[in-house]
């Protein structure tokens, strides 16, 4: 069963806008993580961010983490359309590399 | 460094066969896991292979197995197959040191008629 909730399920926004998406889990963590998939593809992954950590930059993406709300948000900004993808949080919560994604948001950057 | 390498890339299976896919990690990676991508219930977690060893296991049943060889490299097999294990499986290497990502695979697109 998926742990994580991700809303909204799809976005679709202009190119060089910013692009929020949203990840909800259900039990305590040790990191959450931010991957991506282009369709028919394996995932890549973008960032990670520790249960101790609030909030974390890499390039164009922002990732916050709130453990007492049990949830996280990425940002991603000024959107290319080359960032059309899905994306996906993954919870790890102690178990070596069993992680637990989410539902996934659909992103679509238009020209 | 070359990636996790996965093969077949499509595999047509009628229902009651059997079918083995094989990963190959990106070199240096002992961890391998696998996953079922499925529209209905998104990315499930299979199993994890360290060291030739299980180290956990997803809720699936027993007809899903897999191995770790020597090498690290990994094969996953379901016997008697289902219309529902149409799926894309996903095989992802780590290097397991701590916060280490796991790379995935482009996956095995299984579909079962």
């Amino acid at each position: 069963s998926q742990q994580g909730e991700e809303d909204p399920q799809a976005l679709s926004i202009q190119e060089g806008e910013n692009a929020t998406m949203n990840c909800s889990y259900k039990t305590s963590i040790n990191n959450l993580q931010w991957y991506r998939q282009n369709s028919g593809r394996g995932l890549v992954h973008l960032i990670l961010i520790r249960s101790n950590e609030r909030e974390k930059h890499s390039g164009r993406l922002r990732v916050t983490l709130d453990t007492s709300k049990k949830s996280s948000s990425l940002l991603i900004t000024a959107s290319r359309a080359a960032d059309t993808a899905s994306y996906f949080c993954a919870t790890d919560a102690g178990g070596g590399n069993k992680l637990t994604f989410g539902t996934g948001t659909q992103l679509k950057v238009e020209l | 460094k070359a990636g996790v390498t996965q093969t077949p890339r499509y595999l047509i299976k009628t229902r009651g066969q059997q079918v083995t896919l094989s990963c190959s990690p990106i070199s240096g990676h002992r961890s391998v896991s696998w996953y079922q991508q499925t529209p209905g219930q998104g990315l499930q977690f299979l199993f994890e292979y360290f060291s030739e060893t299980q180290r956990n296991k997803g809720n699936f049943p027993g007809r899903f197995s897999g191995r770790q060889f020597s090498n690290s490299r990994s094969e996953m097999n379901v016997s008697t197959l289902e219309l529902g294990d149409s799926a894309l499986y996903l095989c992802a290497s780590s290097a397991m040191n701590r916060d280490s990502p796991l790379h995935f695979g482009n996956g095995t697109r299984l579909t079962v008629t």
